[in-house]
Parts: structure tokens; sequence; C-alpha cells
């Protein structure tokens, strides 16, 4: 009974080719977090969406979009990846803003 | 500037010994604080938070905002315990309930 889904589990993709990750919950939570985890360092948190409403952080690269289609998914876009955007990529969701954050597993996503 | 420390990256004990994993941040104001846990192939999970003032699989945190610590103490570690975590403080003036993340810190719990 996966809560929040991320798809794929591992994504390779080429330096420069455009690449979508996946997020998926079951929870009809309000709010969905992108956080971005670089080898041994913290998760950082690259933007959120309180339902429809998109919350960048400021200093969140261009490179990244997020879509958010309907209350149960949520995409992270990279446009043009580099080698440097290498990282686990973390998906949460709340049923508020300053409630629990529920984590799928990540997306690994390796730059070739 | 909003940071979480989390000066020790592996903290090792034996079992049935006292554990303490250290958090310290920087935050202008009455922080949220919280720990999150990970274990081992699985995800990223709420241990407790400040504000339940709660004991959790015999884990509790105390705020000392003198300090500016939130530190994670155990009186008797198990094996169970061993994962990675991660200290977290939200800060509420940005009212987006994102979370800043300390490095974390891996506890090996030996037999």
């Amino acid at each position: 009974d996966a809560m929040v889904i991320q798809n794929p589990r591992y994504q390779v993709t080429q330096f420069g080719k455009p690449v979508t990750l996946s997020c998926s919950q079951t929870l009809n939570h309000n709010v969905m977090y992108w956080y971005q985890q670089k080898s041994s360092q913290a998760p950082k948190l690259l933007f959120h969406y309180y339902d429809k409403d998109f919350n960048n952080e400021a200093d969140t690269p261009d490179n990244f979009q997020s879509r958010r289609p309907n209350t149960s998914f949520c995409f992270l876009d990279i446009r043009s990846p580099g080698l440097g955007d290498a990282a686990m990529y973390l998906c949460a969701t709340s049923r508020d803003r300053r409630y629990e954050q529920y984590f799928g597993p990540g997306t690994r996503l390796t730059v070739t | 500037a909003q940071r979480v420390t989390q000066p020790e990256k592996l903290l090792s004990v034996f079992k049935g010994a006292p554990v303490e994993l250290k958090c310290n941040y920087s935050y202008s104001g009455s922080p949220e604080l919280f720990w999150y846990v990970q274990y081992s192939r699985q995800r990223l999970q709420l241990l407790l938070r400040h504000i339940s003032r709660e004991s959790i699989k015999g884990f509790t945190a105390d705020l000392n905002k003198g300090e500016t610590s939130f530190h994670l103490k155990k009186p008797f570690a198990q094996e169970e315990d061993s994962a990675m975590y991660y200290c977290a403080l939200s800060p509420p003036s940005s009212n987006t309930g994102k979370l800043i993340f300390g490095q974390g810190t891996t506890l090996q719990v030996k037999p």
C-alpha cells in the first residue's frame, strides 16, 4: 500500500537530453514537494505545489521545472541535464503546509 | 542564514549503550524542528517533532533555544535503531512547510 510512488527508481539520461521524473500519491494531500539530494549532502527543496499553486525556491535553477496536472501526480522536468544534476530526487507530500511530510523512495538520476 | 548542522557523519555504539545524535540549528526565531529517519532500503520517514514532545521508539529530543540545539537521545540503543538520521528545521516565517535538512548521521548499533 505504497502512499508516495516515484517512477522510475533509477533513471539514466545523457548530458543535455530532457528527462522527466514522476511522483504520484494516494493520500489526497494538498502539498507536493520535490527535493534534490546530491551524494553525501542534505536533501534540498527545489519547489513545491500547494494545490495548483507552484512555489519555486529562489535558488532553484531555471533548468528545473515542475507540473502538477492533478492532485495525485507531480512531475519534475529537467530541460537540459548537466553532470551536476546527478542526484537522488525525492518527492514528498503533506496534508497541508507544516504537517508531516511523507516521502517517496526517490529516483536516482545518472547523467552520462 | 537558516542552517542545520549535524557534526557527526557516523556514530557507532554497542547495543544497550546510550545514544545522542547531535543537531544544532541557525534560525532567528522559533523554528519547528524534526528528526527524520531512513532505515536501510526504506524511505525517509518522520521520527518525531519537537512540538509533539513525545517519545517514539524510545527516542526523545529536547529543544534547547539557548544552545540552538535539538539533540536526539535514547538511553539504550537497539540493533534495529541502525539507520540514517536527519535533523530538519521548518521556518514558520516561510509558511511553505519546507524542510531544511542537516547532512545526516549514520547510527550503527553493534551487537
